[in-house]
This record gives C-alpha cells, sequence and structure tokens, in this order.
C-alpha cells in the first residue's frame, strides 16, 4: 500500500534554532517527492520537488535531502523565523501516474 | 511562477442550498485539475480528479452526485456543492498541473461553512 508517514507530528523551537522533518514512504514507482509548507487557512505552497535521481535541493532556508534506497526524506529548516510557522507536508508522486499520497503533515512552531 | 486562484475564499451557506467554488490557474493551461478537502488538523484528502472536456474522476467515497465537478475550459474548473449539509463544511482546495506531471500548483483555498 502507497503510504507516506511524517514525523514529528507536531514541532515547537524557539526563533534562530534549526530543526529537521522527517518523511519516509512507501510509494512504488517512484517518480519525485515535494516538500509544501501550508500556512493555517491557506493553500500549500511548494518548497522543493525532486526526482529518483536528486539526493539534495535547497530554497532559501529550507534544504530537503532525498534517499531513494531507504526511501527517506528530510527538510532541514535553519535559522527559523516566526514565519516559519506552518504545517510542512510531504508529497509523493507515483510514476506514470497523477496520483500523489500526501503524508499527515508536521505542524511547526516557532516561538520568539 | 504559476498562480491557481479560487473563488470566493470563504462562503457560509444554509443547510440544503448549493455553493459553486472556482479554480482558475492564471498564466498556464491546466491540463489537470485536482479537488481536495481538509478538515482541520488534516492533511488533504483528494476528492476527484478532471481533465479539461472530460467527466470528472472520484476517489472512492467521494458521490459524484454531490460534488459535481465541471471543468469547462483548459483554466477554469467548479466544483458545486449540492444540498449542502453541515458535516460538508470544510476547507476546500483545488490544484492544477500543467505540462509537467512535476508541477502541482495548489489555489489558496475555499473555507465552506453550512448552517
Amino acid at each position: 500500500k502507497n503510504q507516506v508517514e511524517q514525523s514529528p507530528q507536531s514541532l515547537i523551537i524557539l526563533e534562530g534554532k534549526n530543526c529537521t522533518l522527517q518523511c519516509n514512504y512507501t510509494v512504488s514507482p517512484f517518480s519525485n517527492l515535494r516538500w509544501y509548507k501550508q500556512d493555517t487557512g491557506r493553500g500549500p505552497v511548494s518548497l522543493t520537488i525532486m526526482t529518483f535521481s536528486e539526493n539534495t535541493k535547497s530554497n532559501g532556508r529550507y534544504t530537503a535531502t532525498l534517499d531513494a534506497d531507504t526511501k527517506q526524506s528530510s527538510l532541514h529548516i535553519t535559522a527559523s523565523q516566526l514565519s516559519d510557522s506552518a504545517s510542512y507536508i510531504c508529497v509523493v508522486s507515483a510514476g506514470g501516474t497523477y496520483k500523489y499520497i500526501f503524508g499527515t503533515g508536521t505542524r511547526l512552531k516557532v516561538l520568539a | 511562477g504559476a498562480v491557481v486562484s479560487q473563488h470566493p475564499s470563504w462562503v457560509i451557506c444554509k443547510s440544503g442550498t448549493s455553493v459553486k467554488i472556482e479554480c482558475r490557474s492564471l498564466d498556464f493551461q491546466a491540463t489537470t485539475m485536482f479537488w481536495y478537502r481538509q478538515f482541520p488538523k488534516q492533511s488533504l484528502m483528494l476528492m476527484a480528479t478532471s481533465n479539461e472536456g472530460s467527466k470528472a474522476t472520484y476517489e472512492q467515497g467521494v458521490e459524484k452526485d454531490k460534488f459535481l465537478i465541471n471543468h469547462a475550459s483548459l483554466t477554469l474548473s467548479t466544483l458545486t456543492v449540492t444540498s449542502a449539509h453541515p458535516e460538508d463544511s470544510s476547507f476546500y482546495i483545488c490544484s492544477a498541473t500543467g505540462t509537467t506531471v512535476y508541477e502541482q500548483y495548489f489555489g489558496p483555498g475555499t473555507r465552506l461553512t453550512v448552517t
């Protein structure tokens, strides 16, 4: 069964600190993996997209890694800001289809 | 970057009435559009996938007669919630895919409250 699991479910950190969010998937065949940021009451916004051959991709203070062998991805946030408070969703696309499997998300709260 | 808009951003309607939500791709042609619903503190749940000019494909458990989807053009898809009930209150989000399957752009969402 195609599944995407994220951890932790929620996370509270102090402003300026770093954090890492995890995503494990069992989607096959794998096409690509995306990380989205979703502010409360808004639609998701894409942070990174990685295909099978990509190990890491950065977008400002966000760096995503992908290990296709272990089927794991992480999203590292550097020097967190209050505006980083949001839900972060890992989405994996199955190859050859328009099927996107969503993780349950990690709710991040950054405190001053 | 590609922009997807939704209208309205929020709507309140009475039980038993119908409400239409529009999803538009503003600067690209959306070959496929998706409709999701999201309950508080939960992830997005795919409701249906629609291709321009074709009937929508609904996910298991989604009533096609209740959630009418029309993808009339490459830039517009509509979701009509018919005979709305309070349990239909949710956050509805559309997304659109252009020429590359990698790219999926989400709209800002529509908050529906049925009283």
